[in-house]
Formats: C-alpha cells, sequence, structure tokens
C-alpha cells in the first residue's frame, strides 16, 4: 500500500492564479480531510469527507473548494490565490465508523507559496 | 470551544535524557486524545492514542496516560535518543458528528548526541 498520496510537493502560484492539489489513498477509507499547517501552529482542517459525494467545510475554508467523486480522491481547488494561502498541505484519511478513535493516516504534504 | 494546549517550544535534550512534553485539553464532551510526530520533510504519523480516561497510550518508548480529573495527556519517554528529533502534536477528537481532530501548536524536540 502506498498509503496516502499528495501531488505536487512544491508549487509556486502567482496571486490570482488557480490550482489544484491531488490526494489519493489506497486503504478504502472513508473519511478524507485537508488541513493546512502554518509555521509555529498546529493543523487547522479546511475541508473533510465522510464518504464519496458527501464533503463538509472545516474550521478554515474560505478561498478552498473541494470534491469527492471516488473513494481514492480528495483533490482541494484554490480558485484565486492570494498570499495568506501561503502554507503547507496535508491530506489524511481514516478508515473506522467511528472516525473519533481511529487514527488519521497523513500524506507528506504539498508546501505553496503565493507570490 | 475545544482546544489542546502544549508546552512551548523547542525543547533541546541530550541523548538519554527523560522528555516530557506537557497537554492539556480543553473539550465540551469526552474526547478521545492522541500524540502525532512529525520528522522533518514528512507528514505527521501517530505516535500514541488513549480513547478513555486512565487509559495509557504506548509506542517506541513513549507513554501518555488519559487523565480526566486534570484534563491532561502528557507525553514522556524515559530516554531519548537522536533519532527522536522531531515536531510532537497532541490532539483531540470528539467524534459524535463533529469530524475535527482539534491540534495543539506542537513541539519540537532537538536530541544532541
Amino acid at each position: 500500500n502506498a498509503g496516502v498520496t499528495q501531488t505536487p510537493k512544491f508549487r509556486i502560484l502567482k496571486i490570482g492564479q488557480s490550482m489544484t492539489l491531488q490526494c489519493t489513498q489506497d486503504m478504502n477509507h472513508n473519511y478524507m480531510y485537508w488541513y493546512r499547517q502554518d509555521p509555529g501552529m498546529g493543523l487547522k482542517l479546511i475541508y473533510y469527507s465522510v464518504g464519496a459525494g458527501i464533503t463538509d467545510k472545516g474550521e478554515v475554508p474560505n478561498g478552498y473548494n473541494v470534491s469527492r467523486s471516488t473513494t481514492e480522491d480528495f483533490p482541494l481547488r484554490l480558485e484565486l490565490a492570494a498570499p495568506s494561502q501561503t502554507s503547507v498541505y496535508f491530506c489524511a484519511s481514516s478508515g473506522l465508523a467511528d472516525s473519533s478513535t481511529d487514527t488519521q493516516y497523513f500524506g507528506p504534504g504539498t508546501r505553496l507559496t503565493v507570490l | 470551544g475545544d482546544s489542546v494546549t502544549q508546552m512551548e517550544g523547542p525543547v533541546t535534550l541530550s541523548e538519554e535524557a527523560f522528555l516530557t512534553i506537557n497537554c492539556t485539553y480543553t473539550a465540551t464532551g469526552y474526547p478521545s486524545l492522541f500524540w502525532y510526530v512529525q520528522y522533518p520533510g514528512e507528514g505527521l504519523q501517530l505516535l500514541l492514542k488513549a480513547t478513555k480516561a486512565d487509559d495509557k497510550g504506548s509506542n517506541k518508548g513513549f507513554e501518555a496516560t488519559y487523565r480526566k480529573e486534570t484534563t491532561s495527556f502528557h507525553l514522556e519517554k524515559g530516554s531519548v535518543q537522536v533519532s527522536d528529533s522531531a515536531v510532537y502534536f497532541c490532539a483531540l477528537h470528539l467524534g459524535g458528528g463533529s469530524e475535527k481532530l482539534v491540534f495543539g501548536k506542537g513541539t519540537k524536540l532537538t536530541v544532541n548526541p
């Protein structure tokens, strides 16, 4: 199993550009998450999904969109990049019906810089 | 609201020293508690967890006990190694439809030989 994979690893965007961060998991997990990690801070939840076709906002969803058309994939879309979106983005997944006790498995992250 | 407070870092220790990283939480329900570790250049990975009061999580020589009376989940290791150098995150998860891990800010640990 590859686990949770993310692409790209690094990206530099200009203000106003758009991009999609890709996330794929091969563990057949129902739950998937997107977090951002700012320097010296913990992770903050952007969006999450409890299954294909179902998504919901987390703590900091503004400026982002997601979709979940398959169990495996959970892409994160930035439509109009802003410097405040400079961060490291982590995708995660978990599998048990009771996600509160289950481990979340994290991808290696995407480091995004908006100039 | 629900929150996690970790001791401020960075923490620098010599090899074989004793480690404690304090973590306290505020939650309206009965959360599960986690310690995640992030090695340089990598994503987070679960270190240990505890799902109810008085449970002790342990892994790789690290331990933490879920103390409901003090709302704490302190991480300890008796003898740290250079390879333990990483950032450690305490987190809670309430479940019950609240699909959210709440993280502390992280504590950077550096272990010198």
